[in-house]
């Protein structure tokens, strides 16, 4: 079956730091990729995503790019801040499916 | 435009209480998720409905669980009677199938207290 892998956190950063967290993932055919944010009190909301093998996906500085060879997805940031501090879940879905797979989810804590 | 919109936003009960979380889908969007976060346990899928239909429930803990969705724009989740261990927050979210971009849209969650 589907399944996702991140890294376990919390992830404790400076801010300026540089950001990576990892996620794998096992799945049959050819999934699209996310990552989702969830900022303190809320909902989950869409980061980025990739939709085929070498797509890059950005957003608000965040980077992640879609690694068929190695079945990865990394999340990446260069210099994170503090508003940046957030649980951050990596998620599959499935070519022609409804239902996202999702990560245990990675908190980060970037301190002044 | 409105997003996913949840009620109660804060709900604290007694142990054999029923509890009733409700959510609004945003308009247009047919399919419909019900999540569980607990700190144990992370983020679980508990059920969704494509068009209203229930799709896959396999994530419902127990019978005490139930959810119903009577139309487009209104689903709700019941827990009778209630336990502790169902302490959590629920989130509902919605998409549009079948446009192929998978993006989910959460609601801001019902956090639940079962004393």
């Amino acid at each position: 079956g589907n399944s996702v892998t991140q890294m376990e956190g919390p992830v404790t950063l400076s801010e300026e730091a540089f950001l990576t967290i990892n996620c794998t993932y096992t799945a049959t055919g050819y999934p699209s990729l996310f990552w989702y944010v969830q900022y303190p009190g809320e909902g989950l909301q869409l980061l980025l995503k990739a939709t085929k093998a070498d797509d890059k996906g950005s957003n608000k500085g965040f980077e992640a790019t879609y690694r068929k060879e190695t079945t990865s997805f990394h999340l990446e940031k260069g210099s994170v801040q503090v508003s940046d501090s957030a649980v951050y879940f990596c998620a599959l879905l499935r070519a022609a499916g409804n239902k996202l797979t999702f990560g245990g989810g990675t908190r980060v804590l970037v301190k002044p | 435009d409105a997003g996913v919109i949840q009620s109660p936003r804060h709900e604290v009960t007694e142990m054999g209480q029923e509890v009733t979380l409700r959510c609004k889908p945003i308009s247009g969007h047919n399919s419909l998720f019900w999540y569980r976060q607990t700190m144990m346990r992370g983020l679980e899928l508990l059920i969704y409905f494509n068009n209203n239909v229930p799709i896959d429930d396999s994530g419902m803990p127990e019978d005490r669980f139930s959810a119903k969705m009577p139309n487009a724009s209104f689903s709700t989740l019941k827990i009778q009677p209630s336990e502790p261990r169902d302490s959590a927050v629920y989130f509902c979210a919605s998409s549009r199938s079948g446009d192929g971009t998978g993006e989910l849209f959460f609601g801001e969650g019902s956090r639940l207290t079962v004393l």
